[in-house]
Formats: C-alpha cells, structure tokens, sequence
C-alpha cells in the first residue's frame, strides 16, 4: 500500500516551454502533497506544499509563477514548470501524505521522481 | 530555521562490517524523524520513521535511534552488503514539512 506515481519519469524540453509533472497517490487519498527539487549531488529541498483544493504554499525563494502546483483532487497534483530554462534543470519528487487535521504523526509516501533537462 | 548535519558525508566499508550514520537536527521540537535511502537516479525508498516520543525503531539489519534533547539521531546497519550501497538520508519532521541533510554515501565493497 501507500504508492505513489510519477509522469513522466524524464522529461527533455527546450528552453522557454513549459512542461507538466504528474505526481499520483495510487491506493489512498493525498490530503497533503508535497513537491521537492534535487540538484545533483544535492539533499531534497523542499518547493512547495499543497492542500487539496487550497492554493499551494511555497518556500521561501521559489517563484510561485515559475512552479505551478495544482491539487484539484485527492489523488493527484501536478508541477508545472512554465518558460522553462537550463537553470530548471533538475530531478523533481513528490509526496503524498493521507489524513487531515493534526497530520504531525502521518507518514510522507515519495514518488520515485522525474529527471527534467532543459536545452 | 531547522538545519540537519550528516555525518560523514561518504563511508566505504567491506562487506561484513557493521556501520553507523549519524545525523544531527539544531531545533529538537521534532514530530519524527525519517531515514530514507536513495539508489543512483531514483526516488526515495522509507527505512524506518521514529515517533518523537520513541527512543529507536529497528527492521531487520537496520536499527535507527533517536535523541532528541541532543539533537542526534543514529543508523546503525548491522553486516553490511553490497547491496546496502546508496545514499541514506536522514529528515526531519516539524509537524508538516520535512527537512533533509545532505546525505551519506555509502559503499560496500565485496
């Protein structure tokens, strides 16, 4: 139990296109999701968190107009990059976690990751 | 601002020893702390998660403690094998976001 997907798992697009990450909660229902970004070599830094239904909460740095996140419903979300750029290059991971309210003792479940390259 | 240390950043064993990760958090109002490994190129795989409540949690060869009023954290893998070659991380719970270090990169060499 408790899987989570990704679409696509690689992705190549030129430079100034945009480009949509799919992250999908396969056998339960994702009240939070979560999106990361890892540079090679790098930790898991977290960009942004969504709510389903809610607009998504970003870190502090992340261009909320750059990073689209929608999680219009509870088994999915999606990232889109817009005007993408070399610098966007990166391996992009979810995670979806079950349960409402106080969340504090719930588990986050991670998508095995989409490895975006821009030219 | 919650900051996680790994400690070290890469450890090469032979096959057969016993190893120990360590990770330190700066804010110990933690929920719970997670230990994930990460093979080349791939996702995040979950080892083992410690409520803040609980001292350590253990699955087979993995056996992970959890100090809180320290700070520290420790995962000991016990007869290593070169399977067990991956980056650990280790990440910290604050009730809604997770905070990860930077990792240790593990080789066992057979």
């Amino acid at each position: 139990g408790a899987v989570v997907s990704q679409h696509p798992s690689w992705v190549i697009c030129k430079s100034g296109t945009s480009v949509k990450i799919e992250c999908r909660s396969l056998d339960f229902q994702a009240t939070t999701m979560f999106w990361y970004r890892q540079f090679p070599k790098q930790s898991l830094m977290l960009m942004a968190t969504s709510n389903e239904g809610s607009k998504a909460t970003y870190e502090q740095g992340v261009e909320k107009d750059k990073f689209l996140i929608n999680h219009a419903s509870l088994t999915l979300s999606t990232l889109t990059v817009t005007s993408a750029h070399p610098e966007d290059s990166s391996f992009y991971i979810c995670s979806a976690r079950a349960g409402q309210g106080f969340t504090f003792y719930y588990e986050q479940y991670f998508g095995p990751g989409t490895r975006l390259t821009v030219t | 601002k919650q900051e996680v240390t790994q400690i070290p950043a890469a450890l090469s064993v032979p096959e057969g020893e016993n190893l120990v990760l360590n990770c330190s958090f700066t804010d110990s109002a933690i929920y719970n702390l997670q230990w994930f490994r990460q093979d080349p190129g791939k996702g995040l795989t979950s080892l083992l998660l410690i409520q803040s409540s609980q001292r350590e949690q253990t699955s087979g060869r993995l056996n992970a403690s959890l100090d809180k009023s320290s700070g520290r954290s420790t995962l000991y893998i016990a007869a290593s094998q070169p399977g067990d070659s991956a980056t650990y991380l280790c990440a910290v719970g604050d009730g809604n976001k997770l905070v990860f270090g930077a990792g240790t990169i593990l080789r066992v060499k057979s």
